[in-house]
């Protein structure tokens, strides 16, 4: 089965600063790959994705991803961090046709 | 619509009661999901409805949880004899077609069994 490891529940970064959240997963096939964003008390919203095109993947609000197939890895960056990136972001994998399997979620802290 | 939408968006019920919670998917999205976000568990899929085939029914924890899908469109979760470990927010996503569209996720439901 596909799984997804976040490295780091918790991330603090002072505004104006690089934010860089780690993501590995598990897959025996070529996955598809997502970075979703939770705000207090809302759903999931897209960041980015990836599905075997490029493999930097640029998203929503400044961020982008990068597929790196010998490190199974898919971290999130964004140059310069904002007050309002303060939320959860979840990794996910798409198991075939069916599913999105999550990470644990990272928690993104920005102070001023 | 303009997305997917959940309703109540806060339920609370007492242990041992059902409860039946809607999913109202985006207009033509022929794929929807339910997921469950809880602290201890974090976000784990609980069923997938495909157009007219049979759902994938694999997570559901146990027999008190029940879905279906009326008309290929509404969604209804119903869960019987609700226990304390079934307090969690209750997401669904929809999809239009195909393995690397999104899915869209509504606002969730949010279930406290006292």
């Amino acid at each position: 089965a596909q799984s997804v490891t976040q490295l780091g529940s918790h991330v603090s970064v002072s505004e104006g600063a690089l934010v860089l959240l780690r993501c590995n997963y598990s897959s025996s096939v070529p996955p598809y790959l997502f970075w979703y964003v939770q705000y207090p008390n809302q759903g999931l919203q897209l960041l980015l994705k990836y599905t075997s095109a490029a493999t930097l993947v640029k998203g929503i609000n400044g961020f982008e991803a990068e597929f790196k197939k010998s490190e199974t890895s898919f971290h999130l960056t964004k140059p310069s961090a904002h007050m309002s990136d303060a939320a959860e972001y979840f990794c996910a994998v798409s198991e075939g046709f069916q599913k999105l399997v999550f990470g644990t979620g990272t928690r993104l802290l920005v102070s001023p | 619509g303009a997305g997917v939408s959940q309703s109540p968006s806060n339920k609370v019920t007492e242990k041992g009661k059902d409860v039946e919670l809607r999913c109202d998917p985006i207009s033509g999205h022929t794929a929807l999901y339910w997921y469950r976000q809880s602290l201890g568990q974090g976000l784990e899929f609980l069923i997938y409805f495909q157009g007219n085939s049979a759902p994938d029914k694999s997570g559901l924890p146990s027999d008190r949880f029940s879905a279906e899908r009326t008309g290929g469109s509404v969604s209804t979760l119903t869960i019987q004899r609700t226990q304390q470990e079934d307090s969690a927010v209750y997401l669904c996503a929809s999809r239009i077609a195909g393995g690397t569209d999104t899915q869209y996720f509504g606002p969730g439901t949010r279930l406290t069994v006292l």
